[in-house]
């Protein structure tokens, strides 16, 4: 994806947390989101997080930004199994377009 | 589940081809987005139709055209197509076009 860098891969143990970064280019994106995909899935919304907001918690999830830095992070707290997929960052561009980064492959093992 | 549908599921079509996806969106939204994901990337945005008109369109070419129905129901077409085309093609739909996106399962179209 142009502009939106995550890194490739991410290995971690059973019932450890997850930590997936992010970077964007464009200040003045509004919105910004996570996306999880599975093998031969479409795309599965996790949650997002406005641009004039430092942190948004959702149950297993906790997603901080920092907009100086145009970083964004998703912690997955007691990763699983079943969380073994694709995460997509991406930022809202004008107002309606998504740009996606390349994706980030996580790893659980036991 | 998104209540988004998209159909086919999977497509083999020859270079040179036209195609036709089609995507139906979930109940009360009025806007669907669509998506180029190419094997290893993440999705690319084609264009998006809001209320049956065309509301902002990505680095594509022209061969690359969509309708939006009354029912808010969309199409993809795509003429001439070439071995670059094969991809997941994506579809969203949304409450309004600023509101978050909600994909449907995709068309995985191989062009040989």
């Amino acid at each position: 994806g142009e502009d939106v860098e995550q890194s490739l891969f991410l290995s971690v143990r059973e019932g450890d947390s997850s930590v997936i970064n992010c970077t964007y280019t464009d200040s003045s994106s509004t919105y910004l989101y996570w996306y999880k995909q599975e093998p031969g899935a479409g795309l599965q919304l996790l949650t997002y997080i406005f641009s004039n907001m430092d942190m948004k918690q959702d149950q297993r999830l906790t997603v901080l930004l920092n907009k100086k830095d145009k970083h964004l992070s998703l912690r997955i707290a007691d990763t699983q199994t079943g969380d073994s997929a694709i995460y997509f960052c991406a930022e809202r561009r004008g107002y309606n377009k998504l740009i996606f980064g390349a994706g980030t492959r996580l790893a659980v093992h036991p | 589940e998104t209540g988004v549908t998209q159909s086919p599921t999977h497509l083999i079509k020859t270079r040179g081809q036209q195609v036709t996806l089609r995507c139906s969106s979930q109940s009360g939204h009025n806007t669907v987005s669509w998506y180029q994901q190419a094997l290893g990337q993440g999705p690319q945005f084609i264009f998006q139709y809001y209320r049956e008109e065309e509301n902002g369109r990505g680095n594509f070419p022209p061969r690359f055209s969509g309708l939006q129905f009354p029912n808010y129901s969309s199409e993809l077409n795509v003429n001439a197509l070439e071995l670059d085309d094969s991809a997941l093609y994506l579809c969203a739909s949304s409450l309004g076009d600023r509101d978050e996106q909600y994909f449907g399962p995709g068309t995985r179209l191989t062009v040989t």
